[in-house]
């Protein structure tokens, strides 16, 4: 069974202070890990997808990377609307579209101005 | 840019009741696919569409039905709300292989109470 696991559950950041969030993974081969973020009293939005091992993409202030068993979601520098739960996700490579996607609980992450 | 949209954004259901979820995508995807979402768990995929004409089950689907007669539209009918399916519910749509971009694009939810 797939499996995602994300940590913290929480960080509280200065503005500024940069740090990472974690996605560890299991699943029967990867074809796709996405990151998400949601807003309170929104539908998660789309960040990335990273496809294999060693793959990075950068947005603004976030940088996600992937290895064989986990992906980090680094943010540096952030700034006070950066605060939001950011999610992880996982596709098998066997399965069409999204409908075995596995997410995780999610980091609640806030940034203290 | 509408995306995905759905309704009601809130509601209040009596245990018994029953009531239908709208969701509608203009993106032309393909793929349709209903969450919920509890505190503390991660998003739980209720039930998912192909095309229209052609659902199935998800982890979730007992309470709940779906049917997908367009492209655009894929409601979630709850019937005997219970409780225990006081939710967020989310519905989303994406493409499918062969396109590498599929991501799924999320509507704004609809948030249930069931007393």
């Amino acid at each position: 069974e797939d499996q995602v696991t994300q940590s913290p559950e929480a960080l509280r950041l200065q503005e500024g202070e940069s740090s990472s969030l974690n996605c560890s993974y299991t699943v029967s081969g990867l074809r796709g890990l996405f990151w998400y973020r949601q807003d309170p009293g929104k539908g998660p939005e789309f960040l990335f997808t990273l496809y294999s091992a060693g793959e990075e993409k950068e947005k603004e202030r976030l940088k996600a990377t992937l290895t064989k068993k986990e992906s980090f979601l680094h943010i540096t520098a952030p700034k006070p609307e950066d605060s939001a739960t950011y999610l992880c996700a996982v596709q098998a490579k066997e399965n069409f579209g999204n409908e075995k996607l596995t997410f995780g609980t999610g980091t609640r992450l806030t940034i203290i101005p | 840019n509408a995306g995905v949209t759905q309704t009601p954004k809130f509601r209040i259901l009596k245990i018994g009741q029953s009531m239908t979820l709208q969701c509608a995508q203009d993106m032309n995807h393909n793929y349709m696919y209903w969450y919920r979402q509890d505190p503390g768990m991660g998003l739980k995929l209720i039930y998912y569409s192909v095309g229209a004409g052609i659902t199935d089950k998800g982890e979730v689907p007992n309470g709940y039905n779906v049917s997908r007669s367009t492209t655009e539209d894929f409601p979630l009918r709850l019937e005997l709300a219970a409780p225990s399916q006081t939710s967020v519910y989310f519905c989303a749509s994406s493409w499918t292989r062969p396109r590498r971009d599929t991501e799924a694009f999320f509507g704004q939810g609809t948030r249930l109470t069931v007393v």
